[in-house]
């Protein structure tokens, strides 16, 4: 059965520090998200990207915060400088329906700790 | 910002009880969505219903919709001690657009079936 897949699962740096996530999504799923979770907290979206494109990052830190999707396929979530606040599950999630109304594949999340 | 609110925050029941979770929102949706999240993993798609359904089932999971009072229910029935986890309901909003799939997720219940 064809999953999501994240590395690294697990992240623990020193704050000031870059960090990076990687997620690869279902074969053919245009539409890619990445959230945060913080603990006792339902996923906030952070970014979606519909192939290639940026087409919601209102809620993306961008001072700090950066992603990319360059050929429309795998993407990379960067941080830098990480903060304390980071500390969090990173979730990426893809959707095979472009902009359409669907469930979401989960991927198995980073957890971050910012020391 | 999450969306909405779930009810109970947590909810502590014996194996083959039935569970109840509620979740209220704010905004007009498209669909609401419930996924379940094992301890410290990725969040797993359970059903999805759409603004215009008034009730869903699949398996021993029952989900209703009530769009005039913003809320909506999942029940469990039978539950196992597999079905521990916490369980978040996600809405669709009807902005419409390229971000049209995008989902808002609750806080979550958190749900412990003792054998």
């Amino acid at each position: 059965e064809a999953e999501v897949a994240q590395s690294p699962r697990y992240k623990i740096t020193e704050k000031s520090q870059a960090v990076a996530f990687w997620c690869d999504p279902i074969s053919g799923h245009a539409t890619l998200y990445w959230y945060r979770q913080i603990l006792g907290q339902g996923p906030e979206l952070l970014v979606q990207f519909q192939d290639e494109s940026v087409v919601d990052d209102s809620q993306l830190p961008k001072d700090r915060f950066s992603a990319e999707r360059l050929k429309g396929v795998d993407s990379t979530l960067k941080i830098q400088p990480a903060e304390l606040g980071d500390s969090a599950m990173y979730l990426c999630a893809s959707q095979g329906l472009a902009g359409g109304v669907g469930e979401q594949f989960f991927g198995p999340g980073t957890r971050l700790t910012v020391l | 910002s999450q969306q909405g609110e779930e009810d109970p925050q947590a909810l502590s029941i014996q194996e083959g009880e039935n569970a109840t979770m509620n979740c209220s929102y704010k905004t007009s949706i498209n669909n609401l969505q419930w996924y379940r999240q094992n301890s410290g993993r990725g969040l797993v798609h359970l059903i999805l219903i759409r603004s215009n359904e008034r009730e869903k089932h699949s398996g021993r999971l029952r989900v209703t919709l009530d769009t005039s009072k913003k809320s909506s229910s999942l029940l469990i029935t039978a539950s196992r001690a597999a079905d521990t986890a916490s369980y978040f309901c996600a809405t669709g909003d009807n902005a419409g657009g390229t971000s049209y799939g995008k989902l808002t997720f609750g806080q979550g219940t958190i749900l412990t079936v003792h054998p």
